[in-house]
């Protein structure tokens, strides 16, 4: 199956401060990938839908202006946490989709962010 | 919009026996995913089931899709400590398969020696 690497795996930021998140898909060209977000004990939320070239989706209730995605090449799309605080703290994870009818999902390990 | 309850919440088996997991959909499901999660990890995919009536087996684990194609069960046999862990349902909301996976609130399955 596809790859799909993540990265950092775990990051511990200062509040106020901003935090980047990659996801690359290495083996295939995704132009289109997806933002998770999991809080403990709790269920993956789609956060926004990456589009290489274009602007993301977001899903309802999700501030496009704290978490900037910028999908700039078919590889890679990044993920920022702005102004980060410790509410954000949780595990965000990427996804990506390929296959014939893009019928094969696959993730990221996840980062795991923690704001202090 | 579409959404995805599993159940139960939490399952604590003795090891060695049998469990299933239900997804339900309050729509058609147009592709039904399963994965497995531990804690803080990626998310490992099991199966991926599509059309309804269809079922799908993978070592101890096999997953079907009712006629309706709004339910779908995991069942694990003769359960082993590997198997612990978070499996969550996923669905795309929508026909469009070329589209965003929403997930079940997901099922804790602990293991007991």
């Amino acid at each position: 199956g596809a790859v799909v690497s993540q990265h950092p795996s775990w990051v511990i930021c200062k509040s106020g401060t901003s935090v980047k998140i990659e996801c690359r898909s290495l083996d295939f060209q995704a132009t289109t990938m997806f933002w998770y977000r999991q809080f403990p004990k709790q269920s993956l939320m789609l956060m926004a839908t990456s589009n290489e070239g274009s602007k993301a989706t977001y899903e309802q209730g999700v501030e496009k202006d704290k978490f900037l995605i910028n999908h700039a090449s078919l590889t890679l799309s990044t993920l920022t946490v702005t102004s980060a605080h410790p509410e954000d703290s949780s595990f965000y994870i990427c996804s990506v989709l390929t296959g014939l009818e893009n019928t094969e999902a696959f993730f990221g390990q996840g980062t795991r962010l923690t704001v202090v | 919009s579409q959404e995805l309850e599993q159940s139960p919440q939490s399952l604590i088996v003795q090891e060695g026996k049998n469990l299933t997991i239900n997804c339900t959909s309050s729509k058609t499901l147009y592709g039904l995913y399963w994965y497995k999660q531990k804690y803080g990890e990626g998310l490992i995919f099991l199966m991926m089931l599509q059309k309804g009536g269809e079922e799908k087996s993978h070592e101890k684990i096999t997953a079907k899709l009712d006629e309706k194609k709004q339910q779908s069960s995991l069942h694990i046999t003769a359960s082993q400590p590997s198997h612990a862990g978070i499996y969550l349902c996923g669905a795309h909301p929508g026909y469009s398969s070329a589209s965003k996976i929403i997930f079940g609130s997901g099922t804790r399955l602990s293991i007991r020696p």
